[in-house]
């Protein structure tokens, strides 16, 4: 079984920091996924990143298969990035081999 | 990416009843969807992989009989909550992805089902 660990549990941020959400797991994998939750419930992939960094507007997420651990970073962090980011490794356990993470619930105030 | 759409986003429904929640994709065929349970500040539960064309599969402690799943085509499954009790009362989403394997999954935007 894979245990996914994920810090801060909680942030909370001014308008404008850099922010920095990191996600270690145990068991190796293929992929990992980078989810946002908003308020309402519903949930956007933001990335599936295999190696390296990937980069979309604000967002940049990185991953280094060998130390098992993935970060997710925003910059210039506006009220409207809050929400519960969650990590879900790839592997190939359960049917759909995702593990999820139990979220990072972030609040930029304005 | 790819869109998923789940309908309807919330649902009140009286202890007893039955209720149909539907996820589509909508432009892509997915021969596979899942179908996940949330309860409040936990993590997504997987509850069952939706098969076009054949039985679903219900992860462990799931009962089938009374979440019961359709995939009658490619782009739509159903998920039914029969005979609902307060309990059930849960946020529901389902995800699909685009070809085989552990590929990008996309997910619906979740159904609040709260059952009076």
């Amino acid at each position: 079984k894979n245990e996914v660990e994920q810090s801060p549990q909680n942030l909370t941020a001014q308008e404008g920091e850099f922010i920095t959400i990191n996600c270690s797991y145990s068991v190796g994998i293929s992929a990992l996924h980078w989810l946002q939750q908003h308020p309402g419930g519903g949930i956007v992939s933001l990335f599936m990143l295999s190696s390296g960094k990937k980069k979309h507007g604000r967002l940049i997420a990185t991953i280094n298969i060998q130390e098992k651990h993935s970060s997710l970073h925003i910059t210039a962090s506006h009220p409207r990035d809050s929400a519960v980011y969650i990590c879900a490794p790839v592997s190939g356990g359960g049917a759909d081999g995702l593990t999820f993470g139990k979220g990072t619930h972030l609040i930029i105030q304005p | 990416g790819a869109v998923v759409s789940q309908h309807p986003s919330w649902v009140i429904c009286k202890s007893g009843t039955s209720v149909k929640i539907e996820c589509r994709s909508l432009d892509f065929q997915a021969t596979t969807m899942f179908w996940y349970r949330q309860f409040p500040k936990q993590s997504l539960m997987l509850m069952a992989t939706s098969n076009e064309g054949s039985k679903a599969t219900y992860e462990q402690g799931v009962e089938k009989d009374k979440f019961l799943i359709n995939h009658a085509s490619l782009t739509l499954s159903t998920l039914t909550v029969t005979s609902a009790h307060p309990e059930d009362s849960s946020f529901y989403i389902c995800s699909a992805r685009k070809g085989h394997g552990r590929t990008e999954a996309f997910f619906g935007q979740g159904t609040r089902l709260t059952v009076v």
